[in-house]
């Protein structure tokens, strides 16, 4: 069974840039979570989508961040514009239907802000 | 915020010794899970307790919790290099039980 896919794996911009990072979940798995991990820190969710609807975004900051689950399978992150402390790593998390205990993750998009 | 403290931050030991580490939350949980982390790469979920659980085992893993005291233990038996990874708790609270609050994480190192 393939894991949650992730890209890119690394990205580099310059802030007031803007960036993109995009999740394909384990196939079936209506649940999907995005997390921000700041170096040295535990993952913080950001947003959690069940099938293409928001279930939780109270940590989203909507003012530069925004989410969508298009048909309930892949999914983007965005941040625009960004800010140096949007340095971390992101990452994608997945849940299968009525199972939502685990989450299965990706490997993470390191992003760089400089 | 984070919900759990992890202690201690860090950990280094030998192949072969036991790792203990703890974790310390906030708020009545679901359940608490334990993840672990290597470098770069994402997280592995390990074992999950729920609350009305005080002990689990998986394999060289044993896991335990207090909800008197809000708290978690992870213990890894006889440790190998492989082990090496940064290790998180995470909780699920009451009423909002698919979402997950982690810990700061240990750091654990084991050396040949």
């Amino acid at each position: 069974e393939a894991g949650v896919a992730q890209s890119p794996r690394y990205k580099i911009i310059e802030k007031r840039q803007s960036v993109a990072f995009w999740c394909n979940p384990i196939s079936g798995h209506a649940t999907l979570y995005w997390y921000q991990q700041i170096l040295g820190q535990g993952p913080k969710l950001l947003i959690q989508f069940q099938n293409n609807g928001v279930v939780d975004d109270s940590q989203l900051p909507k003012d530069r961040f925004s989410a969508e689950r298009l048909k309930g399978v892949d999914s983007t992150l965005k941040i625009q514009p960004a800010k140096l402390e949007d340095s971390a790593v992101y990452l994608c998390a997945s849940s299968p239907p009525g199972l939502t205990d685990t989450q299965y993750f990706g490997p993470g998009t390191r992003l760089t802000v400089l | 915020s984070q919900q759990g403290e992890e202690d201690p931050q860090a950990l280094s030991i030998q192949e072969g010794e036991n790792a203990t580490m703890n974790c310390s939350y906030k708020t009545s949980i679901n359940n608490l899970q334990w993840y672990r982390q290597n470098s770069g790469r994402g997280l592995v979920h390990l074992i999950l307790i729920r609350s009305n659980e005080r002990e689990k085992h998986s394999g060289r893993l044993r896991v335990t919790l207090d909800t008197s005291k809000k708290s978690s233990s992870l213990l890894i038996t006889a440790s190998r290099a492989a082990d090496t990874a940064s290790y998180f708790c995470a909780t699920a609270n009451t009423g909002t039980a698919s979402k997950l609050t982690f810990g700061t994480g240990t750091r654990l190192q084991v050396t040949l």
